[in-house]
């Protein structure tokens, strides 16, 4: 079955830096890739998505890449502000199944 | 995406007990359901597939007699912990599958502790 690891597992940066986040997945069926951001005790709540015919997403401060032949993505975060600060999953889907496979999270926190 | 309602959100009690967890889809028909276990400073474990109208989707290791679900409506699934034991104790969270593709949209979760 898919397997899902993601780097770094925390990871502390001063406000206004960049964060990247790296995941590398498994199976080569998997075609779509979510991240998601979950605050302490809250709902994993969805940033951007890729979908495997896209080499590259971005929504304002947020970007993801896709790499399908080294098998791996990764989440771009720029000028970082505190509220950034949050654990982020990434995870790996093969479509068909709806079937999500979450990475470990990467635990995020932006220092004012 | 979808609006996702779980309740209860919170449950504290004695080791024995069964416990129903409620996950609605108020906005979208949802044939498809899931259910997942996260421990403290761990990552979502999907425990079962919902399936409108038909039996659930186990994964390995998660026992279908101990971990009830059932999926009566395209906008009600419900997972219910029997004899729950201390080591139940978890976050449980269920989310709503858009389709093939498509983002999952997760409820609030219902945090359980078992005395």
């Amino acid at each position: 079955g898919e397997n899902v690891e993601q780097h770094p597992s925390t990871l502390s940066v001063q406000e206004g830096d960049s964060a990247v986040i790296k995941c590398t997945y498994s199976d080569s069926a998997s075609n779509y890739f979510p991240w998601y951001k979950q605050e302490l005790g809250k709902r994993p709540q969805l940033i951007i998505d890729i979908r495997s015919n896209v080499g590259e997403k971005k929504d304002q401060r947020i970007a993801v890449t896709l790499n399908k032949t080294a098998k791996h993505f990764s989440l771009h975060i720029t000028e970082t502000q505190p509220e950034d600060s949050a654990v982020y999953f990434c995870a790996a889907s093969q479509g068909y199944g709806q079937n999500f496979v979450f990475g470990p999270g990467t635990r995020l926190s932006v220092l004012p | 995406g979808a609006v996702v309602s779980q309740h209860p959100s919170r449950v504290i009690c004695k080791s024995g007990t069964s416990v129903k967890i409620e996950c609605r889809s108020l906005d979208f028909q949802a044939t498809t359901m899931f259910w997942y276990r996260q421990f403290p400073k761990q990552s979502l474990m999907l425990m079962a597939t919902s399936n409108e109208g038909s039996k659930a989707t186990y994964e390995q290791g998660v026992e279908k007699d101990k971990f009830l679900i059932n999926h009566a409506s395209l906008t009600l699934s419900t997972l219910t912990v029997t004899s729950a034991h201390p080591e139940d104790s978890s976050f449980y969270i269920c989310s709503v599958g858009m389709g093939a593709s498509q983002p999952q949209h997760f409820g609030d979760g219902t945090r359980l502790s078992i005395l």
